[in-house]
């Protein structure tokens, strides 16, 4: 399976602090993306980082990966209680065609 | 700024009847798909469709499934049959292109409920 793996699965942490999410592909890939999902609603983009990238920062998101490992972390900085939601990786493999395959996810509650 | 929508946002349907889910792709957008997510699980991908037909498709898109772009504007996907196990989350997305790298816009998904 191509898929991604992310943990920990559930992460329960103050607002302020600062989360820290992981993902785990097999194969290689084109590039990984993290999306953002609330309960019950659609799939948000967050940040794409390609595979020749190893950090990309969007606001208060910072993404690295590393293709030896084939691992990614999605850290949120100074976490508000409306970061509250599933996150989840999504990676285009270099051998097969459009289709995205993503984590299992990751859900993150923010205390206020 | 432009987005997908997708209606309805939720369908309840019995055992064996057909639905038909809908969706507005991003207007110059010209790579359309589908996906599903069973309660507490994955995002699972169905199937892609470029120029008027089907690019890629899962195991999941078996023969009860169908993809159609109606007119301009519409991207549909049609359950035949359905089952209860055909309860989830159902999202389609697009993109510009299918290039190196892009990315996938997503819509806001609809909730199927087989009864």
């Amino acid at each position: 399976s191509q898929q991604g793996e992310e943990d920990p699965q559930a992460l329960s942490i103050q607002e302020g602090e600062n989360a820290t999410m992981n993902c785990s592909y097999k194969t290689s890939i084109n590039n990984l993306q993290w999306y953002r999902q609330n309960s019950g609603r659609g799939l948000v983009h967050l940040i794409l980082i390609r595979s020749n990238e190893r950090e990309k920062h969007s606001g208060r998101l910072r993404v690295t990966l590393d293709t030896s490992k084939k691992s990614s972390s999605l850290l949120i900085t100074a976490s508000r209680a409306a970061d509250t939601a599933s996150y989840f990786c999504a990676t285009d493999p270099s051998n097969t065609g459009n289709q995205f395959y993503f984590g299992t996810g990751t859900s993150l509650t923010v205390i206020p | 700024e432009p987005e997908v929508t997708q209606t309805p946002s939720h369908q309840v349907t019995q055992m064996g009847q057909e639905v038909i889910l809908r969706c507005v792709p991003i207007s110059n957008h010209l790579y359309f798909y589908w996906y599903r997510q069973i309660l507490g699980q994955k995002v699972e991908f169905l199937v892609s469709f470029y120029n008027n037909e089907i690019s890629e498709k899962s195991e999941i898109f078996d023969d009860q499934f169908s993809v159609e772009r109606p007119d301009g504007s519409n991207f549909t996907l049609k359950i035949r049959s359905t089952k209860l196990e055909d309860s989830a989350m159902y999202f389609c997305a697009s993109s510009k292109w299918t290039g190196v790298p892009h990315e996938q816009y997503f819509g806001p998904g609809t909730r199927l409920t087989v009864t």
